[in-house]
């Protein structure tokens, strides 16, 4: 089956440096994006992957290792409105996206 | 200038009636979609059209059905709820098919049934 994994949940302290991983076995790879998603609100696109390596986007960054079937989001200079639930999503063989439950990430002062 | 907008907000409704959820994108994207996200919070995906054709339907029950009267809009009609369905429904769009290019969301609709 197609399955991806995330931690339920973590901590963090305001200012700090967090790193959200993600691990994927899926029928092929097309690429692989992730979602931030506020409690009550929509998701909003963050990265997406689709070469090995580290993509910046000023405060967050992702990971890609197609090898390894492993990726991260590195989150720093946290403030407390990164409070929120982050979806790991990979796009398969058949272009279909498989979404992981999310890691909530709570950021304390 | 909401990009992708869906109605009502919230919706309580008993089993056994009829109901549906409405969406609208204003983002020119060629394809919509329909999500269904549970209390343990994983997205499932239910439809999919590009360019009017259902080109996803996923394994749910044809008490669901998606109308789309034009590229702009993706409607959801859910037929004799159950309480099962009691979920957060969200409408998407993306340009092309979506494998690379990301999702717009709307704001959700929950639906209770009870």
């Amino acid at each position: 089956g197609q399955n991806i994994d995330q931690p339920t949940e973590m901590t963090a302290t305001e200012g700090a440096i967090v790193q959200i991983n993600c691990t994927y076995q899926t029928s092929g790879f097309n690429g692989l994006f992730w979602y931030q998603q506020h409690a009550g609100e929509a998701p909003t696109f963050l990265s997406y992957n689709v070469l090995d390596g580290l993509e910046e986007k000023g405060r967050f960054s992702s990971f890609l290792s197609r090898s390894k079937g492993y990726s991260y989001l590195l989150l720093k200079e946290l403030q407390m409105k990164d409070s929120a639930s982050y979806l790991c999503a990979v796009v398969d063989s058949n272009y279909q996206l498989i979404w992981g439950a999310g890691t909530k990430l709570i950021i304390k002062p | 200038d909401t990009a992708v907008s869906q109605t009502p907000k919230y919706l309580v409704t008993q089993m056994g009636n009829d109901k549906s959820i409405k969406c609208e994108q204003n983002l020119g994207h060629d394809t919509m979609y329909w999500y269904k996200q549970d209390s343990k919070k994983f997205l499932k995906i239910m439809f999919s059209y590009n360019n009017k054709e259902l080109i996803i339907n996923e394994t749910v029950p044809n008490r669901f059905s998606p109308k789309s009267p034009d590229k702009a809009h993706l409607n959801l009609h859910i037929n004799s709820l159950e309480l099962g369905d009691s979920a957060v429904y969200f409408c998407a769009s993306s340009q092309g098919s979506g494998e690379h290019s990301p999702l717009h969301f709307g704001n959700g609709t929950r639906l209770t049934v009870t």
